[in-house]
């Protein structure tokens, strides 16, 4: 069953602006954590990962933050352009090989 | 080059047919997947091989059956299609081990039973 997000939310964001999105997930366990972005008619695609020996890590204009204590994972994106209007993923590795998706939120941004 | 393909991409079929879904990598990976995702975007793994033997097997009906030939193709075949079948399939590989939780995805094959 689904252990890791919520419901399909919507995020409006201003071109220009900063875009975060959370996650929650439910298994203790997990070691490892990764970001994936969706766009439109393709497969997703990764953006950045984290492992659970780590609190935050930043890539291009994207940041992960990891917090262990209330099971929650979220994404920062700098500067939020069109071309990053796609559904985010956040997904956990809960065993080997075994990765679980959560439910995903769509980011729109507006010009 | 494209690195994760599938085929085809779109699939319309009757309910109670047979079909299968291709999968070929070139990255040289060691592990492929099988997922699903319905129209609410949800993506669930069905299946998982690492070097041709099966490591993961959801609770999946065994209408769909994997199958890897070789370690760069991982094939999905569905018996008996039913109406909720309809979905967007995703392959995806990964190179195994644990440095790396990497899944590369393909374009996805969008089935329809009608």
């Amino acid at each position: 069953g689904e252990s890791v997000g919520l419901h399909l939310p919507t995020l409006s964001v201003q071109e220009g602006d900063n875009s975060i999105i959370n996650c929650a997930y439910s298994n203790s366990a997990s070691d490892y954590f990764i970001w994936y972005k969706q766009e439109s008619g393709k497969g997703p695609q990764f953006i950045i990962d984290i492992r659970s020996n780590m609190d935050k890590r930043q890539g291009q204009r994207v940041t992960v933050l990891l917090n262990k204590t209330v099971k929650h994972l979220s994404l920062q994106i700098a500067a939020t352009q069109p071309g990053d209007s796609a559904v985010y993923f956040c997904a956990e590795n809960g065993g080997y090989q075994k990765v679980t998706f959560g439910t995903g939120t769509k980011l729109q941004v507006i010009p | 080059d494209t690195a994760v393909s599938q085929t085809p991409k779109y699939l319309v079929t009757q309910m109670g047919n047979d079909k299968s879904i291709k999968c070929e990598q070139n990255l040289g990976h060691d592990t492929m997947y099988w997922y699903k995702q319905d129209s609410k975007k949800f993506l669930k793994i069905m299946f998982s091989y690492n070097n041709k033997e099966l490591i993961i097997n959801e609770t999946v009906p065994n209408r769909f059956s994997p199958k890897s030939p070789d370690k760069a193709h991982l094939n999905l075949h569905i018996n008996s299609l039913e109406l909720g079948d309809s979905a967007v399939y995703f392959c995806a590989s990964s190179q195994g081990g644990t440095a790396s939780y990497e899944q590369y995805f393909g374009p996805g094959t969008r089935l329809t039973v009608t």
